[in-house]
């Protein structure tokens, strides 16, 4: 069955100090991925996503992932973070063809705390 | 402005009774998608709709009900609601290969 696994429930980091949020997924086929942040009290947004090509995607707000199929994982980063980025953030995978097109898994959530 | 809109924001009901959540696009979106979002357990597919006429369960359908009769439009039925599921419920809406989806601002629903 199709899971996303991301490893920390709960980051706390100070401002400026770098980001890196794990996600592992398990699928048997050639997936998209999506990273999604949820400030709080509002809807998700997202932040960046990678169906083919280059393996670094960039987003918005200074974001970046790496997909390493090797490994399926596609985890978040961001060389220096702010106090605004304290937030949810969710990493999700889609199969990208048939039935699982549509079929969209979430992870459980990181929450990441930045202190000023 | 380009939008999902769901409705009502927040409802408190009793086991049961049945209820509605609107969802609207106006976007002319193809896909359209329910969610609910629980403490640590992320966001888990509820069902999801291709197109008009075409709905498919997600990870946790059992005890709702959609239906996609126009494109815009893609309500959430709970025929008998019970407790466990309250919760925070998300429409999106997107195209079919998600390149980008847009998520509702939330239905937060407790059943007493």
């Amino acid at each position: 069955a199709q899971s996303v696994s991301q490893h920390n429930h709960h980051v706390i980091l100070s401002e400026a100090a770098s980001l890196e949020l794990g996600c592992n997924y398990s699928y048997g086929g050639t997936v998209n991925l999506f990273w999604y942040v949820q400030y709080p009290g509002q809807h998700l947004q997202l932040l960046l996503k990678y169906f083919s090509g280059d393996p670094l995607v960039k987003g918005i707000k200074g974001f970046e992932a790496e997909f390493i199929k090797s490994k399926f994982s596609f985890n978040l980063r961001k060389p220096s973070v702010q106090w605004s980025d304290t937030a949810e953030y969710f990493c999700a995978v889609m199969g990208d063809r048939g039935s699982t097109l549509g079929r969209l898994y979430f992870g459980r959530g990181t929450q990441l705390t930045v202190w000023p | 402005e380009a939008q999902v809109t769901q409705n009502p924001r927040y409802l408190i009901t009793v086991t049961g009774k049945k209820l509605t959540v609107t969802c609207s696009q106006n976007m002319n979106h193809e896909y359209m998608s329910w969610y609910r979002q629980d403490p640590g357990l992320g966001l888990r597919q509820i069902y999801y709709s291709m197109n008009v006429e075409v709905t498919d369960k997600g990870d946790v359908p059992e005890g709702y009900k959609v239906s996609r009769k126009e494109k815009r439009n893609f309500p959430l039925i709970l025929e008998s609601p019970s407790p466990n599921q309250t919760s925070l419920y998300f429409c999106a809406s997107g195209n079919p290969r998600q390149e980008t989806q847009y998520f509702g601002p939330g239905t937060r629903l407790l059943v007493l």
